[in-house]
């Protein structure tokens, strides 16, 4: 069964700490992974895009990786500040479908 | 260039009653997949469409059920609303390189947030 997880599911750091959210997927053949960010109540914004032939994606303070190998990706956050409190969701469209799959997300809390 | 527009913003039903949910895609992509958010956990995939058809279906019983419209916008349609069905329902746009099966990514709308009394 294709599957995407998150560890951890909610996570607090002082303001300008570095971090690393963690997504897992059972299948390797993959398409894409995607990096969300949602507010509460609100649609999800993309972050980044790592198409199956890429090994990483930056845009500003945030790095994403991909390794199909072993299954995982990890957005890295750097500097944080209060405004990126939020929900993180990674999301995987694996090969053979059409449909992407979601983790649970992480939901991320900074402090000021 | 316009994001993907959903509407109603919020919408309250009673069970039993039918609702239908719009949708427009961001210019340039031609595909739209429907998802639903319960609270506190991750989108769950209800359906796409591509080409005025379901190319692929999650999941979800038959009274979810939906249409795309040639100028690429599309409806979800649920039908004998459950308490369960309240949620966040999210729609996202995306363009698939003919052939390949390769896509850009989605772009998301901001949902619309259905309560079922």
């Amino acid at each position: 069964k294709q599957e995407v997880t998150q560890i951890p599911a909610a996570l607090s750091v002082p303001e300008g700490e570095n971090l690393v959210l963690n997504c897992s997927f059972t299948d390797s053949a993959i398409y894409n992974l995607q990096w969300f960010r949602q507010d509460p109540g609100k649609g999800l914004t993309s972050l980044l895009l790592i198409q199956s032939s890429q090994r990483e994606q930056t845009s500003g303070r945030l790095n994403a990786s991909l390794d199909k190998s072993s299954g995982r990706s990890t957005l890295y956050i750097a500097a944080s500040q209060p405004g990126d409190s939020a929900t993180y969701l990674c999301a995987v469209r694996f090969t053979g479908g059409f449909k992407t799959i979601f983790g649970a997300g992480t939901r991320l809390f900074v402090k000021a | 260039d316009a994001g993907v527009t959903q509407s109603p913003t919020h919408l309250i039903k009673t069970r039993g009653q039918q609702v239908t949910l719009r949708c427009s895609p961001k210019s340039g992509h031609d595909t739209v997949s429907w998802y639903q958010q319960a609270l506190g956990q991750g989108p769950q995939f209800i359906f796409q469409y591509y080409e005025e058809e379901e190319r692929q279906r999650g999941n979800f019983p038959d009274r979810f059920s939906g249409h795309q419209f040639p100028n690429y916008s599309s409806e979800l349609n649920v039908n004998a609303l459950l308490l369960g069905d309240s949620a966040l329902y999210l729609c996202a746009s995306s363009f698939m390189t003919p052939g390949t099966g390769a896509d850009y990514g989605y772009t998301f709308g901001s949902g619309t947030r259905l309560t079922v009394v």
